[in-house]
């Protein structure tokens, strides 16, 4: 069936390290979601990427469309410990039904000061 | 603007017995979504509603669960009866209505309701 698979499920760094997840569907994207849950708290929209190749950033934080539309990443330069928490993928796919996020598991990171 | 509300935040109930949750969206919103993780997994997918119409709901796992949203603004979850591998945290999130092909509106979460069957 459709998935979106996500790695790492875990990333531990020091503060100003950089830091990346990376997101694969086994089915081309109509587009693609991030989302960041902090801990405790509820998944909250970052982005959303739909054209292919398309490379948007936000402060440190770059977002990754694949030009195949089946991967994307998130790059954080830099990492503060704000910047902890859960980085959830969210993928719309091809010819479902729109409004279904297929998420990833999601990569946990941990950041040391 | 009030963001999507869940009740109850959390649930400790017995094998077997009934819980209902709710979920108010975003005043306005059309869309409706129930998700569901277990821990260590994705968010998986429940069911949407647009207004108070199921547009899909491919993803309930069994005809335990019975999802509505009367009169298209708030919508309850209810699991009768309940099971062991029901425990996880059930998000819903709400979304404006969409406008162009390809292109979705965010999907704004609420808390989520963290369920634990005993």
């Amino acid at each position: 069936g459709q998935q979106v698979m996500q790695i790492p499920q875990y990333q531990h760094v020091q503060e100003g390290e950089d830091f990346t997840t990376y997101c694969n569907s086994s089915t081309t994207l109509s587009n693609i979601q991030w989302y960041k849950q902090r801990p405790g708290g509820h998944p909250v929209f970052l982005i959303q990427l739909v054209k292919s190749g398309e490379v948007k950033k936000q402060k440190r934080l770059t977002f990754q469309f694949g030009e195949a539309k089946k991967n994307s990443s998130l790059h954080i330069t830099a990492t503060q410990t704000t910047d902890v928490g859960t980085y959830f993928c969210a993928g719309f796919h091809r010819g479902s039904t729109l409004g279904r996020l297929y998420f990833g598991r999601g990569t946990q990171l941990t950041v040391w000061p | 603007e009030a963001g999507v509300t869940q009740f109850p935040s959390h649930s400790v109930i017995e094998k077997g017995q009934t819980v209902t949750l709710r979920c108010d969206p975003i005043s306005g919103h059309d869309n409706l979504y129930w998700y569901r993780r277990v821990m260590g997994k994705e968010i998986k997918f429940l069911l949407h509603f647009v207004k108070e119409s199921k547009q899909d709901e491919s993803g309930m796992p069994n005809n335990r669960f019975l999802a509505e949203r009367t009169g298209g603004t708030y919508s309850t979850l209810k699991v009768q009866p309940a099971e062991l591998e029901d425990s996880g945290v059930y998000f819903c999130a709400s979304s404006k209505k969409f406008f162009q092909v390809n292109s979705n509106q965010p999907q704004h979460f609420g808390d989520g309701t963290r369920l634990s069957i005993l």
